[in-house]
């Protein structure tokens, strides 16, 4: 079993629709869980991070962890075209550091004008 | 400013053949890393270096070496070429602990072993 598992889609939905995508992760050592975002043929960039339970929200993304769950979600309301991209959810001991990410596979989402 | 720079972007390699992917930045980031992304696997931790002369090993090290001889420096070298080893490979680098958090990737190396 993978630590952190991903439905990789890909999933289209319309222009202005709120998207819901979605991890679980298996090791309970792993306290910072992180969204990136990866345009095609570039390298992922930090879209949010989240630690322990709860919410986060900026802009129109909302970050949540559900730890009883091992449930990780990311939310993007009044989706647009530019958030096509691949999403890619992570966990980390760490905040600083990337050397200890461990990723899902990556949903592929686009949004149709 | 140039953040995580990778060359080559593209490289066809005959089995056996071996070669180095270069990363730089110029960030000043203490901690560097290699992943490889591969289809439905996602990015995997290759080596990583949490200063200049420290490296270890991630979750898949097979058939790759590197060193860390200065703090800007990362190279990921392949030893001796196998299909298996084609994919896109990203350098990360970031801060250590302290000075808030800063994970950068670069645009990655399509590697192609045939």
């Amino acid at each position: 079993q993978k630590e952190v598992e991903q439905d990789p889609g890909p999933l289209s939905v319309p222009e202005g629709a709120i998207v819901s995508l979605n991890c679980t992760y298996s090791n309970s050592a792993f306290q910072y869980f992180m969204w990136y975002r990866q345009y095609s043929r570039k390298g992922p960039e930090l879209l949010m991070y989240t630690y322990s339970s709860g919410n986060k929200e900026d802009g129109r993304f909302t970050a949540q962890v559900d730890k009883s769950s091992k449930y990780i979600s990311l939310f993007i309301r009044d989706s647009q075209p530019s958030d096509s991209a691949t999403y890619l959810c992570a966990k980390s001991p760490f905040l600083q550091g990337a050397q200890k990410l461990v990723f899902g596979q990556g949903t592929r989402l686009t949004i149709n004008p | 400013n140039a953040g995580v720079t990778q060359t080559p972007k593209f490289q066809v390699l005959k089995t056996g053949q071996s070669m180095t992917l270069q990363c730089a930045q110029d960030m000043n980031h203490e901690y560097m890393s290699w992943y490889r992304q591969d289809p439905g696997m996602g990015l995997r931790l290759i080596h990583y270096s949490v200063g200049a002369g420290i490296t270890d090993q991630g979750e898949v090290p097979n058939g790759y070496n590197v060193s860390r001889s200065t703090t800007e420096d990362f190279p990921l070298r392949l030893l001796s070429a196998a299909p298996s080893q084609t994919s896109v490979y990203f350098c990360a680098s970031s801060y250590s602990g302290g000075r808030g958090y800063g994970y950068t990737f670069g645009s990655g190396t399509r590697l192609t072993v045939v």
